[in-house]
């Protein structure tokens, strides 16, 4: 089992420019998270899913988008980026309750100019 | 909103000392859970506590949830290089979600 993978693992970007960041578990979770992690501010929650064909916004929607059409997956989207979203980005898991223990991807380093 | 507090940011030891952060919540917490990321890696689950006053042992890591579940503890005892890295704790929030802590970044020297 691969558990939490994410791609891409790197990615710059120009201010204005849109990308999709791509989640996948193969763990059967229903539960799966959109965070970032800035320096000094721990892990915010930005959107998360508590199963396939629903999403919700956390502590940090602003400027993100999010879909979960398969179980497995769970996308991220920026459609127009900004300077301001340069950060590290985990996607997790979690079997079946918000307090279950939550499985993290390696992540991905955004760099936006 | 709910908050979850960790102190200190930093922590800087000599090898073989002892390190402990703690964890305190504005509201009272169902349970709490430890995660430690490693520098350059992602966050990693340690451990889980539940009932009131609870008190678990990993080897040299001693976890700890108060009375009033409203706050908690890592403590290391004679801390390796081995645990360099950033400690989370993280208590469930009013929307369910995990309210992570803001970390403590623990460095060794050996």
């Amino acid at each position: 089992n691969a558990g939490v993978t994410q791609t891409p693992k790197f990615r710059v970007l120009k201010t204005g420019q849109s990308m999709t960041l791509l989640c996948a578990q193969d763990m059967n979770h229903e539960y799966m998270y959109w965070y970032r992690q800035d320096p000094g501010m721990g892990l915010r929650l930005i959107h998360y899913s508590v199963g396939e064909g629903t999403t919700a916004k956390g502590e940090v929607p602003d400027g993100y988008n999010v879909s979960r059409l398969k179980k497995q997956n769970f996308l991220l989207g920026l459609e127009s980026a900004a300077p301001s979203q340069t950060s590290v980005y985990f996607c997790a898991s979690s079997s079946g309750t918000h307090t279950d223990t939550q499985y993290f991807g390696p992540g991905t380093r955004l760099t936006v100019l | 909103g709910q908050q979850v507090m960790q102190i200190p940011q930093y922590q800087h030891v000599q090898e073989g000392e002892d390190f402990t952060t703690y964890c305190n919540s504005s509201t009272t917490l169902s349970n709490i859970q430890w995660y430690k990321q490693r520098p350059g890696g992602h966050p990693v689950f340690l451990i889980q506590l539940v009932k009131s006053g609870e008190v678990k042992k990993q080897k040299r890591l001693t976890f700890q949830f108060g009375e009033a579940k409203k706050n908690s503890s890592l403590h290391i005892t004679a801390t390796q290089t081995t645990d360099v890295g950033t400690y989370f704790c993280a208590g469930r929030g009013s929307q369910g979600n995990l309210i992570f802590g803001k970390g403590t970044k623990l460095s060794v020297k050996p």
